[in-house]
């Protein structure tokens, strides 16, 4: 699976719009950017997930460039309850190979009031 | 259960003794696995399972750790002769399958090995 690159941490002000980068510029063309994140003593939380894309939950956007060597997690209103470690992972989707998602170090986002 | 479970919670064990950590996957998910964090680390796979089979065992940190899992369901991962270096938290995750669907976490369980 293709690597990525985040931010070590980022801060926040409660109620504005956190984005979160992540460069993965060696994606292949069947790789899937996902999102998930790590709320302190907790396991992590699927996010979203797209393929080129820009998809949107009731949780955050997704925006991936059309080169598909980036993306931004954009949460539209930060909560102090959105502080986590936030994981950018790029994962193939060809059935029986793509059994595990490979966690990074992550971008440690910081919402304060 | 809504989600997955796992048990115990925490766990504080002798170094040299034999550990037991059970995961309980969402009804229905036929793929499950299990990782392990240690303070301050990322998440490090070891196994995962499609049904009963475990494919890929070589996350697998030493041959003192095993896992399996039957009926489709439960997994238990267990650690013979606990060393202090496993001392982790240990995350199990169950998805639909293997394929392109969001994986779903539990709590995760405490190992503390003294």
């Amino acid at each position: 699976d293709a690597k990525t690159t985040q931010p070590t941490s980022m801060d926040c002000a409660e109620g504005r719009a956190a984005n979160l980068p992540c460069n993965h510029s060696t994606i292949s063309g069947n790789e899937y950017v996902y999102w998930y994140r790590q709320i302190h003593s907790q396991g992590p939380q699927y996010i979203i997930h797209g393929l080129k894309n820009n998809e949107t939950n009731e949780m955050a956007s997704l925006i991936i460039t059309e080169d598909r060597k980036s993306s931004t997690l954009i949460l539209p209103h930060a909560t102090l309850r959105d502080t986590a470690v936030y994981y950018c992972i790029v994962r193939v989707d060809s059935g029986g190979s793509n059994y595990k998602l490979t966690f990074g170090k992550g971008t440690l986002l910081t919402v304060n009031p | 259960g809504a989600g997955v479970s796992q048990s115990p919670s925490n766990k504080v064990t002798e170094k040299g003794k034999d550990v037991e950590l059970r995961c309980d996957p969402i009804s229905g998910h036929t793929a499950l696995y299990w990782y392990r964090q240690s303070l301050g680390q990322g998440l490090e796979f070891l196994i995962y399972f499609q049904g009963n089979s475990a494919p890929d065992k070589s996350g697998l940190p030493s041959d003192r750790f095993s896992a399996e899992r039957t009926g489709g369901s439960v997994s238990t991962l267990t650690i013979q002769r606990t060393q202090q270096e496993d001392s982790a938290v240990y995350l199990c995750a169950s998805s639909l399958w293997t394929g392109n669907t969001e994986a779903f976490f539990g709590q995760g369980t405490r190992l503390t090995v003294v």
